[in-house]
């Protein structure tokens, strides 16, 4: 069975304060994933990554997957209350039938 | 395009009932997805469609039925309603086609309690 597993998962923080998120398995994926959901909506996709060693940028957001493709990271730089929700990361196994792995999410709270 | 919509947006049953979780996309995806997830939790997914007529289990099946008649909807339903089963539930729906990678549309969710 593959997992994803996400740490840590409750970050509360200042606002102005830098995070790191981290998702780790020990199964290659062949694109990872990264959502963020707010309290009482489904979940948005922010980002896929699919190249070993990826970086991506989104404003203040930074994401990355691993060399191996087994693990990624989401940096957010001078976090603010906006950013303020539940972050997912998921993983595409390959498996041709569109399903994706989540891990358990990371609860943000940016206070201001 | 109001791209993926769930009906109810809350329900509460009590233990035995049953009740249908409705599911519609106007994206024209073929494929479409039942998740639950409990607080704190990440999606666990439940049932998944390929196709109209074309359905199969996830994770976490037992207690769920799923059917698929049609490209737009695909209902989740629960036929004797128990505690371990309030949870939110989300549909999701998707194109492999092309290079969209696999990113998933959700729809609301369906909160549930049962008592």
């Amino acid at each position: 069975t593959q997992l994803l597993e996400q740490s840590p998962q409750f970050l509360s923080i200042q606002e102005g304060e830098n995070l790191t998120v981290y998702c780790n398995s020990s199964s290659v994926f062949s694109s990872l994933q990264w959502y963020r959901q707010e309290p009482g909506e489904g979940p948005v996709l922010l980002v896929t990554v699919v190249t070993g060693g990826e970086v991506k940028k989104l404003k203040r957001l930074t994401f990355q997957f691993g060399d191996a493709r087994k693990d990624s990271s989401l940096h957010i730089t001078a976090a603010q209350p906006g950013d303020t929700g539940l972050y997912l990361c998921a993983g595409d196994p390959s498996s041709n039938t569109g399903k994706l792995i989540f891990g358990q999410g990371t609860t943000l709270q940016v206070k201001p | 395009n109001a791209g993926v919509t769930q009906t109810p947006k809350f329900r509460i049953l009590k233990i035995g009932q049953s009740m249908t979780l409705q599911c519609t996309q106007d994206m024209n995806h073929n494929y479409m997805y039942w998740y639950r997830q409990d607080p704190g939790m990440g999606l666990k997914l439940i049932y998944y469609s390929v196709g109209a007529g074309i359905t199969d289990k996830g994770e976490v099946p037992n207690g769920y039925n799923v059917s698929r008649s049609t490209t737009e909807d695909f209902p989740l339903r629960l036929e004797l309603a128990a505690p371990s089963q309030t949870s939110v539930y989300f549909c999701a729906s998707n194109e492999l086609a092309g290079v969209t990678y696999n990113e998933q549309f959700f729809g609301p969710g369906t909160r549930l309690t049962v008592l």
